[in-house]
């Protein structure tokens, strides 16, 4: 067990390019999930996967996120000509099982900053 | 939607004394779980809760789930300089929120010796 592994660790982007951030989950870990935490805030969630399949979008998410996990493994979160509201820490967390059984395994995170 | 909260958002305490957070949920849960967060660090899993009134320990943690399944609350005894870090609780609600694990603002806890 390796552990949840994010890449890059930060990003600084100017307002208005693209960015895009890769998550690892625990191998065999079949959901993963995407989260944005900003300073003295609990994590926001922000969208799931089961396998392939991106099961379930919070409805906050702007169309200028977009995330994919095309072979039930690795992820990657788009975010389309960011604002700097965009700033803030970007996790990744997998688990074993339907996430309500089980706990969720977070990675370290890539914290974006838009300036 | 389901919304989780947390109080107090800050506590500060000296070595040894107690410490609780209390966390609400607007809907009934299905579970409740916690998690610690370290300065600098990412969410850590500590506990899940699934029945109504249930209690579980670890060590000086104590963990309850209120009988309405709406609440909860994290009490610490004699508290140490490793227990500093901001706990949060996060809800389940698979009728309102499906899958999505929503979690509250957090309690943060300084100890200082």
């Amino acid at each position: 067990d390796t552990g949840v592994s994010q890449d890059p660790r930060h990003k600084i982007t100017k307002r208005g390019q693209n960015v895009t951030f890769r998550c690892d989950p625990i191998s065999e870990h079949n959901r993963l999930y995407w989260y944005r935490q900003t300073l003295g805030q609990g994590p926001e969630f922000l969208t799931y996967f089961q396998n392939e399949a991106q099961l379930e979008k919070s409805r906050l998410l702007s169309d200028r996120f977009s995330a994919e996990r095309p072979k039930g493994s690795f992820s990657t979160l788009e975010i389309q000509r960011t604002e700097q509201g965009d700033s803030a820490m970007y996790l990744c967390a997998s688990s074993l099982v339907p996430g309500g059984n089980s706990p969720l395994h977070f990675g370290n995170g890539t914290r974006l900053t838009v300036t | 939607g389901q919304q989780v909260m947390q109080i107090p958002q800050y506590q500060h305490v000296q070595e040894g004394e107690d410490f609780t957070t209390y966390c609400n949920s607007s809907t009934t849960l299905s579970n409740i779980q916690w998690y610690k967060q370290r300065p600098g660090g990412h969410p850590v899993f500590l506990i899940q809760l699934v029945k109504s009134g249930e209690v579980k320990k670890q060590k000086r943690l104590t963990f309850q789930f209120g009988e309405a399944k709406k609440n909860s609350s994290l009490h610490i005894t004699a508290t140490q300089t490793t227990d500093v870090g901001t706990y949060f609780c996060a809800g389940f609600d698979f009728r309102n929120s499906g899958y999505a694990l929503n979690f509250g603002k957090g309690t943060s806890l300084l100890v200082t010796p």
